[in-house]
């Protein structure tokens, strides 16, 4: 199986700040088709998990232009320009390139 | 508008069986592959299994392969998991999906349905 490795796994941010995520696959993402599926969730606390990124750096709709996505093969990183209270909850990098689908861990984001 | 909701979930004991349903509406399901993630309490997420929209394909992750079955009624717009042998590492929130989130197709999830294995 694909292993998607995040770090950290928690980060503390100060209000207004930048914030970036790292996500690692122990393989390369890229599909048959040429496409890369990664992609990143958003988990606020009590809710169910929402896709903020698709395909490394298509931001979905509604998504504030304040998350972006970047990377290629098995580097990724999602990145807050500045944080907000909302943005406080778990943040997951996913692979829909080999079966099974895999998650990373999760990355903690909290706000000092 | 687009809606998945969940239903089935309970408690059961280790060794038990429960069914999970999940009832779609607001796109052409029929035209959809499906899937099942799921989530412990506390913990993170787990794709769990795929199915195609003629039901010609289903894909398991190892850890229910055997013991879970995938199935859909499109007649009815509906998804469900049969799963039997339950074991307490199967306690989670059960969510289904649309499977093309996970390659850049839209994205909806359910509220999900808590399964909780406990004698």
């Amino acid at each position: 199986d694909v292993v998607m490795t995040q770090s950290p796994l928690s980060l503390p941010v100060t209000l207004g700040q930048p914030a970036s995520i790292s996500c690692r696959s122990s393989q390369s993402l890229v599909y048959s088709d040429g496409n890369t599926y990664l992609n990143w969730f958003q988990q606020r606390p009590g809710q169910s998990p929402r896709r903020l990124i698709y395909k490394v750096s298509n931001r979905d709709s509604g998504v504030p232009d304040r998350f972006s996505g970047s990377g290629s093969g098995t580097d990724f990183t999602l990145k807050i320009s500045r944080v907000e209270a909302e943005d406080v909850g778990v943040y997951y990098c996913m692979q829909g390139t080999h079966w099974p689908w895999t998650f990373g861990q999760g990355t903690k984001v909290e706000i000092k | 508008e687009v809606q998945l909701v969940e239903s089935g979930g309970g408690l059961v004991q280790p060794g038990g069986s429960l069914r999970l349903s999940c009832a779609a509406s607001g796109f052409t399901f029929s035209s959809y592959w499906m899937s099942w993630v799921r989530q412990a309490p506390g913990k993170g997420l787990e794709w769990v299994a795929n199915i195609k929209p003629d039901v010609s394909e289903k894909y398991y992750v190892d850890s229910v392969k055997g013991r879970f079955t995938i199935s859909r009624d499109n007649a009815k717009n509906s998804l469900y998991l049969q799963m039997n042998s339950l074991r307490a590492e199967d306690t989670a929130v059960y969510y289904c999906l649309v499977a093309a989130s996970a390659r850049g197709g839209f994205d909806y999830w359910g509220q999900g349905t808590l399964v909780t294995v406990s004698s």
